[in-house]
């Protein structure tokens, strides 16, 4: 099992439709959660950080469910420059801190 | 500065050929990272460095070297490639406790390998 893992997409869809992504991860000790986005041929880029309490940023919320171990993130109102891949990234710690990415969502918004 | 700028944005070299990729920042983090990142993948780790110490190596082949000099300046060695590790090199700097807003990444070093 690969410590995080994304459905690849792509998710198709709309214009001002809502759509989710979620990432599961296996280190129960985890610390950290990010969610990037990542345009084409472009480096990633931070979206938001993600709490356990839940946190939102304009059209954009991400939750963490310990208990599962996994994330999420909603993007409300789909907007055309929306479309990307988003990137999940986990932060484990063995003395030193590690991102572990994610194999990506790729989302695209349809006009 | 909250910026980290890679040099150069892309590269060309013979499997004979030895180069180097650079990164720089200037945001006092002392954390920097080199990420391999091949089309429709995710990145995966090469290196870290922790106040300008190697701290992890993922098994990463010999024919690249990393340096660090010092803690705004972060090097990779390339030597005797293989055009398998054609790639996006991308470097990345953080605070060493990652609080705060994690990585910042560099735009990439497009690496090609003829």
């Amino acid at each position: 099992r690969k410590e995080v893992e994304q459905d690849p997409g792509p998710f198709n869809v709309p214009e001002g439709a809502t759509v989710a992504f979620n990432c599961t991860y296996s280190n129960s000790a985890s610390q950290s959660f990010f969610w990037y986005r990542q345009d084409c041929r472009k480096e990633p880029k931070l979206l938001m950080s993600v709490y356990s309490s839940g946190n939102e940023d304009g059209r954009f919320t991400a939750q963490l469910n310990r208990a599962s171990q996994y994330i999420s993130l909603l993007i409300r109102d789909s907007k055309l420059s929306d479309s990307a891949t988003y990137l999940c990234v986990v932060v484990t710690t063995s003395g030193t801190y590690k991102y572990i990415f994610g194999t990506g969502t790729r989302l695209k918004v349809l006009a | 500065d909250t910026e980290v700028t890679q040099t150069p944005k892309h590269l060309v070299m013979g499997m004979t050929n030895k180069k180097s990729l650079k990164c720089e920042q200037h945001m006092g983090h002392r954390a920097m990272y080199w990420y391999k990142q091949k089309a429709k993948k995710p990145p995966e780790l090469m290196f870290v460095y922790s106040y300008e110490k190697l701290s992890i190596n993922e098994s990463v082949p010999s024919r690249f070297s990393p340096e660090c000099p010092n803690s705004s300046l972060l090097n990779l060695h390339l030597h005797a490639l293989q055009p398998e590790d054609s790639a996006l090199y991308l470097c990345a700097s953080s605070q060493a406790n990652l609080q705060g807003n994690g990585y910042t990444f560099g735009s990439g070093t497009r690496l090609t390998v003829v």
